[in-house]
């Protein structure tokens, strides 16, 4: 009964390092996002994906790229990591229908130096 | 476009009692889907409530319930009989619905509200 699992849980980066934020769930949920959360503005959407090979931009995109190659997986690459990607990212999913929540992952805190 | 407002940065209770945290929102979507999250100090993000915006009637879900007013586009999270463990942040996030029924993938979060309950 795993749901959502993302890892690491903890990562500290240098800037101008790339590295690949993952997360696998395993409910057959179509939807998938990531959020990152930052103190006092909620969580912001990065990117979300509603099917596999389907991904689309949200709020804050920039600097982040994800792809979507099965139901499973949804990982979000950093190409160049910056002090302001300093965050807390989570990741979530989702069936297609009304009246479900996201379920979301424990979180990966991630710390730009 | 959506958007979530909570504007209750902070709010405290004394444990026992009842309290309102306030979410007010906006979309042009004729229908969508109203939640409610709580995220503990651990960090991990927890559903609580779901109100669809054609719902006749308000959700209620054990200690909590979903004051839902649609005219005035709000949907005010009431907890009742307050415990310590409710200290928490609490999230209101909205998300629409297609014509066909299927929900789209975005879900839209307020900023939050830090409850503390006193004991």
């Amino acid at each position: 009964n795993a749901g959502v699992t993302q890892t690491p849980k903890f990562q500290v980066l240098k800037t101008g390092q790339s590295m690949t934020l993952q997360c696998a769930q395993d409910m057959n949920h179509e939807y998938m996002s990531w959020y990152r959360q930052d103190p006092g503005m909620g969580l912001r959407l990065i990117h979300y994906s509603v099917g596999a090979g389907i991904t689309d931009q949200g709020e804050v995109p920039n600097g982040y790229n994800v792809s979507r190659s099965t139901t499973e997986d949804f990982p979000l690459r950093l190409l160049s990591a910056a002090p302001s990607q300093t965050s807390v990212y989570f990741c979530a999913s989702s069936p297609t229908g009304t009246g479900y929540g996201y379920t979301f992952g424990s979180g990966t805190r991630l710390t730009v130096v | 476009a959506q958007k979530i407002t909570q504007t209750q940065p902070g709010m405290f209770v004394q444990e026992k009692e009842a309290v309102t945290l306030d979410c007010t929102y906006d979309t042009s979507d004729p229908s969508y889907g109203l939640f409610w999250y709580k995220q503990p100090s651990s960090g991990e993000m927890i559903f609580l409530i779901y109100q669809g915006s054609y719902d006749q009637q308000n959700a209620t879900e054990g200690r909590y319930s979903l004051n839902f007013q649609k005219a005035r586009k709000s949907a005010n999270l009431v907890i009742s009989a307050s415990q310590l463990g409710d200290s928490a942040m609490y999230f209101c996030a909205m998300r629409g619905v297609s014509a066909g029924g299927t929900s789209y993938g975005k879900l839209t979060f307020g900023q939050g509200t830090i409850l503390t309950v006193h004991p």
